[in-house]
């Protein structure tokens, strides 16, 4: 079975450029969550998602985030301006509810000079 | 606010002997508890979910345990291999229904 995929798997910008980030949750999955990985901060949950509806985007750090989801098999994250301060693993996972274990994809990591 | 915790410092045990990662939490008892596993490079991979009625639960050479009186988890690789080299991380579940991770522990398995 595909997992939870998601692109790119890096991404080098400048920062003041638009970045989006892709993913595909696993079918029949529910709910979808966007975390971010930092050392500094560990993983945090960003937004999540039930049946393409936006739950919780408490986790969003600023305005210049922000996170759709058009169909159950689709979303994206997108930063605008991006900051070097942004740069970090981002996750996306999915479960077939919030008592459930989450899958995660491999991330995307990053970077903004 | 619901916090959780993980030894920050690397667990360096030699093949053979048993792992053991401490996860401690605070506040009111989760309903439950998730370990994941985080390669290198790679998302978090779930491992096991033990709930607040379970006192253990096992899974091949692992096993992990819940005692709400310490407000701690324990998790256990026995027999560990190399390949069990990983960061090892616990959730608990907010008041807000969100899934909230320890930092992780690192645990390295010396052949």
């Amino acid at each position: 079975d595909a997992g939870v995929i998601q692109s790119p798997r890096h991404e080098v910008t400048e920062m003041g450029q638009e970045v989006t980030l892709r993913c595909k949750p696993i079918s029949g999955h529910d709910y979808l969550f966007w975390y971010r990985q930092t050392m500094m901060r560990g993983l945090e949950l960003l937004i999540y998602f039930n049946n393409n509806v936006p739950i919780d985007d408490s986790g969003m750090p600023e305005d210049r985030f922000s996170a759709k989801m058009p169909n159950a098999s689709f979303s994206t994250l997108k930063i605008q301006p991006s900051e070097p301060r942004d740069s970090a693993v981002y996750f996306c996972a999915s479960s077939l509810d919030n008592n459930q274990p989450q899958h995660f994809g491999d991330g995307t990591r990053l970077s903004i000079l | 606010s619901q916090k959780i915790e993980q030894n920050s410092e690397a667990l360096n045990i030699q093949e053979g002997k048993t792992a053991t990662l401490t996860c401690n939490y605070t506040n009111y008892s989760p309903a439950y508890l998730q370990w994941y596993r985080q390669d290198p490079g790679r998302g978090p991979v779930f491992l096991l979910l033990i709930r607040e009625n379970e006192k253990e639960k096992r899974k091949e050479r692992l096993k992990v345990t819940f005692d709400t009186t310490l407000k701690q988890s324990l998790f256990h690789i026995t027999a560990s291999q190399p390949a069990d080299s990983a960061t090892y991380l616990c959730a608990r579940m907010d008041s807000s229904y969100k899934l909230i991770f320890g930092s992780g522990t690192r645990l390295l398995v010396r052949p």
